[in-house]
């Protein structure tokens, strides 16, 4: 089944501890992407990724880092939480970018992190 | 700057009643639009997407939204809306080779049965 997956789904840490969120994808698409998902604010791009080795910020890349060492894995990565982190936050990927012929993104279900 | 701004942010309707949700977008040059779907505790689904060709896209489930580019727009419509359709709908739009994909504020329809 062609999927997303995202890890954890829920996670409530501290302030300044590292944690990552992985993300990983089946369909061998090139692009992927990270949103964090606000009230009133609708989704926000973090970090995007073209292929593999090739990253580039969004929108509110601030307090996070991402890497793209292989085609299906693109981990979310704060190396230092900051309460105003605290959100829900979504993977995406699609074959192409979503402005090359109106490529639809394949979301994950979602990480629900907080940070206290 | 590239902006998707959606102007209604929470719609109640009655079931039966007819559906349309603004989306208007600041794109220089060619523009890819989407809307998505999140239903309750889901993930976002796509639910149509204009990137070239006739202005009038359908999508799944009755939906469908027409763009304007004189008015900067791609509104999405439903004749009769179903209690199913509760959820929450969002505007994107993309451009060119950029990875940047630019989201609305999001709108909550709630449909009373």
């Amino acid at each position: 089944e062609a999927q997303v997956t995202q890890n954890p789904r829920y996670l409530i840490t501290v302030t300044g501890k590292k944690l990552t969120v992985t993300c990983s994808q089946n369909m061998n698409h090139e692009y992927m992407s990270w949103y964090r998902q606000d009230p009133g604010l609708g989704l926000r791009q973090i970090y995007y990724s073209m292929n593999v080795e090739v990253t580039d910020k969004g929108d509110v890349p601030e307090g996070y880092k991402v890497s793209r060492k292989e085609k299906r894995n693109f981990p979310l990565i704060l190396e230092s939480p900051s309460p105003n982190q605290t959100s829900l936050y979504f993977c995406a990927s699609s074959l192409k970018p979503s402005g090359r012929g109106g490529q639809p993104q394949h979301f994950g279900d979602g990480t629900r992190l907080s940070i206290l | 700057a590239q902006s998707v701004s959606q102007h209604n942010h929470h719609v109640i309707l009655s079931e039966a009643a007819s559906l349309e949700l603004g989306c208007n977008y600041s794109y220089g040059g060619t523009v890819n639009l989407f809307w998505y779907v999140q239903y309750p505790g889901q993930h976002l689904q796509l639910l149509l997407k204009y990137f070239s060709g006739d202005p009038l896209v359908k999508g799944i489930k009755g939906f469908e939204a027409e763009f304007i580019k004189s008015k900067f727009s791609f509104n999405l419509r439903k004749p009769s809306v179903q209690w199913s359709d509760t959820a929450e709908y969002f505007c994107a739009g993309a451009s060119g080779n950029t990875g940047k994909l630019i989201f609305g504020q999001g709108t909550t329809l709630q449909v009373k049965p």
